[in-house]
């Protein structure tokens, strides 16, 4: 059974700090995943997505994949108050059919 | 471009009746993926249609059911509601399916409440 991992928190980080969100999986064989910020009472919007090892960068957030370790970071810069939210981690099973989603890490920024 | 949309946004139904959802998704997308999300459970795959054809079907009961139709647009029914089917049931739309990497855009959800 496929699974994607991530601590529940919340993660408080103070404004202008760097917020650091974790993700593992479990199946080797998962080839790209997405991050999803969730604002509370709305539905996920999709931040990035990543299938290579390194680095992606986008504005403010970077996604870090490291297949070996099969571990996913997202990384944001500069925090803002609005960027606290609950942050969701995917990957796509083997047949890129469904979506396994983690069960999301809850970031508070305070100002 | 118009993104995706799910009627109604919010119902409220006693147990033992049926419900049915739907989704249009993103213009010129024709994967429609049906998603369910509860506090304990978090969001859980429930299925997913491309070309009219079901693709994938997660670990529900045969309760709940979906369709597509010739222009992408999806339904979903749940027959026989019961108190923990109460959640928040979302739609995500793509291009296309069978990869891993295509982009799912999600809809803004039907809040489901059975009493």
């Amino acid at each position: 059974q496929k699974e994607v991992e991530q601590n529940s928190g919340p993660l408080s980080v103070p404004e202008g700090a760097i917020a650091s969100l974790n993700c593992t999986y479990s199946d080797r064989g998962s080839q790209s995943f997405f991050w999803y910020r969730q604002y509370s009472g709305k539905s996920p919007e999709l931040i990035m997505f990543i299938y290579s090892n390194g680095d992606k960068e986008d504005g403010r957030f970077t996604a870090q994949l490291n297949k070996a370790s099969q571990y996913v970071s997202l990384l944001i810069r500069d925090s803002q108050p609005s960027d606290s939210a609950t942050y969701l981690c995917a990957a796509y099973n083997q047949a890129g059919t469904a979506l396994i989603f983690g069960k999301g890490t809850t970031l508070s920024v305070s100002s | 471009k118009a993104g995706v949309t799910q009627t109604p946004r919010y119902l409220i139904k006693t147990r033992g009746q049926q419900v049915t959802l739907s989704c249009s998704p993103i213009s010129g997308h024709r994967s429609v993926s049906w998603y369910q999300q509860t506090p304990g459970q978090g969001l859980q795959f429930l299925f997913e249609y491309f070309s009219e054809t079901q693709r994938n079907k997660g670990n529900f009961p045969g309760r709940f059911s979906g369709r597509q139709f010739s222009n992408s647009r999806s339904e979903m029914n749940v027959s026989t509601l019961e108190l923990g089917d109460s959640a928040l049931y979302l739609c995500a739309s793509s291009l296309a399916t069978g990869s891993s990497y295509n982009e799912q855009f999600f809809g803004p959800g039907t809040r489901l409440t059975v009493l």
